[in-house]
């Protein structure tokens, strides 16, 4: 399956201690999108990446939340101190370019915080 | 800001009882929608881009199509596996400095459907 890889798919994590989620795009796809799902609410745009770089980070928090996309590996959606607010779905995307191009999705991270 | 609304919320319908969904959207100049489909427990599953109105896109039982205003799912003679939750999403509009393609989603609308 050459699609959006996300691990781990569920994360458990005490309140105060962080998160680091992983996204392996789609092969050939260098543009990569976070979103995340709250409990009964929809998608919500967090940060756009491509290789090295932070496009767009309009949607996420400006504090404890920080996305990378290295040269090398995959994309780390880090979130540090995590709060019982945090827990959600975090879901990756990834598109072959950035213009009208279909995003592909991974199966996403389900985060819950004691 | 971009608004993206989904009627109904949910939709129950019989094996092979067909029925539509709507998705209106309040964008501008717009570059695009997206329409996928989400089981429970899984990421969104891409089915079909719409890029102007009067376009029209079919994969098996599903149908889209979009006006200027908004777009509509049909789905013909539904089988219970077509049981999803169904998301519209556009990107941002046409003249909108905005960084690639980061999707404004509608609510979804949930169907069951019953053998």
């Amino acid at each position: 399956n050459a699609g959006v890889m996300q691990n781990p798919r569920h994360l458990v994590r005490r309140r105060g201690q962080e998160a680091r989620l992983r996204c392996s795009p789609m092969k050939g796809h260098s543009h990569v999108y976070w979103y995340r799902q709250l409990p009964e609410e929809g998608l919500k745009f967090m940060v756009y990446l491509q290789k090295e770089n932070i496009i767009d980070e309009s949607g996420m928090p400006k504090e404890r939340f920080s996305a990378e996309f290295p040269k090398e590996g995959p994309s780390i959606l880090r979130i540090q101190q995590v709060v019982r607010g945090d827990s959600a779905a975090y879901f990756c995307a990834s598109s072959r370019g950035s213009s009208n191009q279909p995003q592909h999705f991974g199966d996403g991270t389900r985060l819950s915080i004691l | 800001e971009d608004q993206v609304t989904q009627s109904p919320e949910a939709l129950r319908l019989q094996e092979g009882e067909s029925s539509s969904l709507n998705c209106s959207y309040t964008v501008s100049g717009l570059r695009g929608l997206f329409w996928y489909r989400q089981d429970p427990g899984k990421g969104p599953e891409f089915l079909f881009t719409l890029y102007s109105a009067g376009e029209e896109k079919e994969k098996e039982r599903l149908k889209a199509t979009l006006t200027k205003k908004e777009s509509f799912l049909h789905i013909t003679a539904p089988k219970p596996e077509d049981s999803a939750t169904y998301l519209c999403a556009v990107p941002p509009p046409v003249g909108i400095k905005a960084a690639g393609n980061k999707l404004t989603f509608g609510g979804g609308t949930r169907v069951l459907v019953k053998p």
